[in-house]
């Protein structure tokens, strides 16, 4: 079984401040890890993915994530915040071999002037 | 290249009637999803299919279902909804075998209020 826990539902940043949105994870089996980002009212766009490569993966828009096995962890940050970032952002988990995606509930990145 | 269209944008449907969600994509991807996606739940998986001529149901499949005629189309169906399948409905398709590391792009979705 598999599983993925967002630990915030809302994260409010300052334009030009760090942006930290954590994720963990359950999993029996190596997994797949995704971060995806939805803007209002539009589908869902792939920010990167780790794939059992390097553990340090970069995405579009300036956005990384870093995978930990030992804490179970693949946070996504940011160094510096754009408005253009407010949107809600899902971390996503598979098994390897298998099509089915779990999906976390959700972080709303707020990002004030 | 349009990738991934849905259809209709959104429509407002009486309960017990007959709807079929279209899904359309030009990549020529194997494998294609539905999910739906509620409020403070992201994203669920319906009904998958790993590539034209089968389906496999996913976390959320009562109520619903697909077929795969060809490479293109993935059809949802709700034979007679019901109210608790007021959603937003997402399509997607990935280019891999349907392996777990496979990207998958997901259409603009397809908003449905059963009343």
């Amino acid at each position: 079984a598999q599983s993925v826990t967002q630990l915030d539902s809302h994260v409010s940043v300052s334009e030009g401040t760090p942006v930290l949105l954590r994720c963990n994870y359950s999993s029996s089996y190596s997994p797949s890890l995704f971060w995806y980002v939805q803007h209002p009212n539009k589908g869902l766009q792939l920010l990167l993915k780790y794939t059992s490569a390097a553990t340090l993966v970069k995405g579009i828009n300036g956005f990384e994530a870093e995978f930990k096995k030992s804490e179970t962890s693949f946070h996504l940050t940011k160094p510096s915040a754009h408005m253009s970032d407010a949107a809600e952002y899902f971390c996503v988990v598979s098994l390897s071999g298998y099509s089915t995606l779990t999906f976390g509930k959700g972080t709303m990145l707020l990002v004030s002037p | 290249i349009a990738g991934i269209t849905q259809a209709p944008t959104s429509q407002i449907l009486a309960a017990g009637r007959r709807m079929t969600l279209r899904c359309t994509q030009d990549m020529r991807h194997n494998a294609m999803y539905w999910y739906r996606q509620d409020l403070g739940l992201g994203l669920r998986l319906i009904h998958y299919s790993n590539t034209a001529g089968t389906t496999g149901k996913g976390e959320v499949p009562d109520g619903y279902s697909v077929s795969r005629a060809n490479t293109d189309d993935f059809p949802l169906t709700l034979a007679s909804a019901v109210p608790s399948q007021t959603s937003v409905y997402f399509c997607a398709s990935s280019d891999g075998a349907g392996g777990g590391e496979d990207t998958q792009y997901f259409g603009p979705g397809t908003r449905l209020t059963v009343l």
